[in-house]
């Protein structure tokens, strides 16, 4: 299986919003609603950010929302925060009952 | 509230078997209610879900180290383990250590990591 795509990096000014993509296939991200996306600060253990797609964990701000179309699954922060400066991972469950990993975008707040 | 800690040697020679324990607290590893997995992330690189087993003893794992990994429960310690065979730097990377609750499919525990390096 391989590694979903996503933007290397995204970056924007405080109070801005991005969004990064994930593209996949109709075999992980397209043929499920279970797409989540995961924080990574440095030196740190990924945290839950979003799960099926544009579910908030509780204690996730809402300024994290999700949502998908197609093969693409998108993660959108608003307001951007100096907190936010991250490592940012989709997943996606698969048709042969793995999970696949994106491949990384890192944030950074200008 | 789940709690996962990772433990497991430090360093590990080349053609040799990895092999790390999870330690579960906060909650029974043979419930029926989690699967429990392991994932790995290289220096500098992204993560990668090796697998995943369920209390029953039913294994999921990453096609691309199949035929390397092994997955296996002790419910008399309450952990988890992870056999990786015939390992090259390659093989170097953090190991987390995560569960996901049955019948969802997302990682919302998990461990701190462990440190494995391959080297001669």
């Amino acid at each position: 299986q391989s590694a979903l795509t996503q933007p290397a990096s995204v970056s924007g000014s405080p109070g801005q919003s991005i969004t990064i993509s994930c593209t996949g296939t109709s075999s992980d991200v397209g043929g499920y609603n279970y797409v989540s996306w995961y924080q990574q600060h440095p030196g740190k253990a990924p945290k839950l950010m979003i799960y099926e797609v544009s579910n908030r964990p509780s204690g996730v701000s809402n300024r994290f929302s999700g949502s998908k179309s197609g093969n693409t699954a998108s993660l959108t922060i608003s307001g951007l925060q100096a907190e936010d400066e991250a490592d940012y991972y989709c997943s996606s469950y698969t048709s042969i009952s793995t999970y696949v990993f994106g491949t990384g975008t890192k944030v950074t707040v200008l | 509230q789940l709690q996962l800690q990772e433990s497991g040697p430090g360093l590990v020679k080349p053609s040799e078997t990895l092999s790390l324990t999870c330690t579960v607290s906060g909650g029974s590893i043979s419930s029926s209610n989690y699967y429990w997995d392991w994932i790995r992330q290289p220096p500098g690189k992204g993560l990668e879900w090796i697998g995943s087993i369920y209390y029953s003893g039913s294994t999921y794992y990453n096609p691309s180290l199949k035929s390397r990994v092994s997955i296996s429960v002790d419910t008399s310690k309450n952990q988890f383990s992870l056999d990786l065979t015939s390992v090259t730097a390659a093989d170097t990377a953090m190991y987390y250590c995560a569960t996901h609750i049955y019948f969802f499919y997302y990682m919302d525990v998990w461990g701190e990591g462990t440190t494995v390096t391959v080297f001669s």
